[in-house]
């Protein structure tokens, strides 16, 4: 079947730390690969994507690179900010086998000032 | 702004009287879906409309129900909720093709 598995949170850092959040998945397609952001009361938003394997999806000094020969999709930022304070979700989508977003079980990552 | 808008944010019922929850878009998508978050987990999928197509999850308990009158609004009904519904409920929607879902910001069900 399909899954995504992240590493287990929380994960606390001082500010301006480097940030790895692993996402590792299995599919039996050709997933599309996403992080999404959700901060405390809120909803999910999207974080950045990668449609094809070695794309690399950005945003906001966070970045992760679709690894195909290792289905992996980790999340990195070289410098975390107090706001990053949030759970990060990694999610694939297969669009030929319905479109359901899978996602990881999240990761928390509290940052410090 | 093209969104999708869920409302209320904060949504309070009493142990099995009916709740309904709703949902808009000015996205214009063609699929929309209803999540139930529980505290500290991932969004799980209840249901999903693909246009008028109605999809319902194997494990989605029959407490639950949607409609979607037209394009922009989809509606949760909860028909008898227990203290165990109590949670997040998060309506997102997609065009169906590569670009992910765009979420709302959700609406904190709690049961009393």
């Amino acid at each position: 079947g399909n899954s995504v598995t992240q590493m287990e949170g929380p994960v606390t850092l001082s500010e301006e730390a480097f940030l790895t959040i692993n996402c590792t998945y299995t599919a039996t397609g050709y997933p599309s690969l996403f992080w999404y952001v959700q901060y405390p009361g809120e909803g999910l938003q999207l974080l950045l994507k990668a449609t094809k394997a070695d794309d690399k999806g950005s945003n906001k000094g966070f970045e992760a690179t679709y690894r195909k020969e290792t289905t992996s999709f980790h999340l990195e930022k070289g410098s975390v900010q107090v706001s990053d304070s949030a759970v990060y979700f990694c999610a694939l989508i297969i669009y030929n086998q319905g479109g359901k977003l899978i996602f990881g079980q999240g990761t928390e990552l509290s940052v410090k000032p | 702004d093209a969104m999708v808008i869920q409302n209320p944010r904060y949504q309070v019922t009493q142990f099995g009287k009916p709740v309904t929850l709703s949902c808009s878009q000015t996205l214009n998508h063609n699929v929309m879906y209803w999540y139930q978050q529980k505290s500290s987990q991932a969004p799980k999928l209840l249901f999903h409309y693909y246009d008028k197509d109605f999809n319902n999850e194997a494990d989605t308990p029959d407490n639950f129900q949607s409609r979607r009158p037209n394009t922009s609004f989809c509606f949760l009904d909860i028909r008898s909720p227990g203290l165990g519904d109590a949670a997040m409920y998060l309506c997102a929607t997609s065009t169906g093709r590569v670009g992910g879902y765009t979420f709302g910001s959700g609406t904190r069900l709690t049961v009393v």
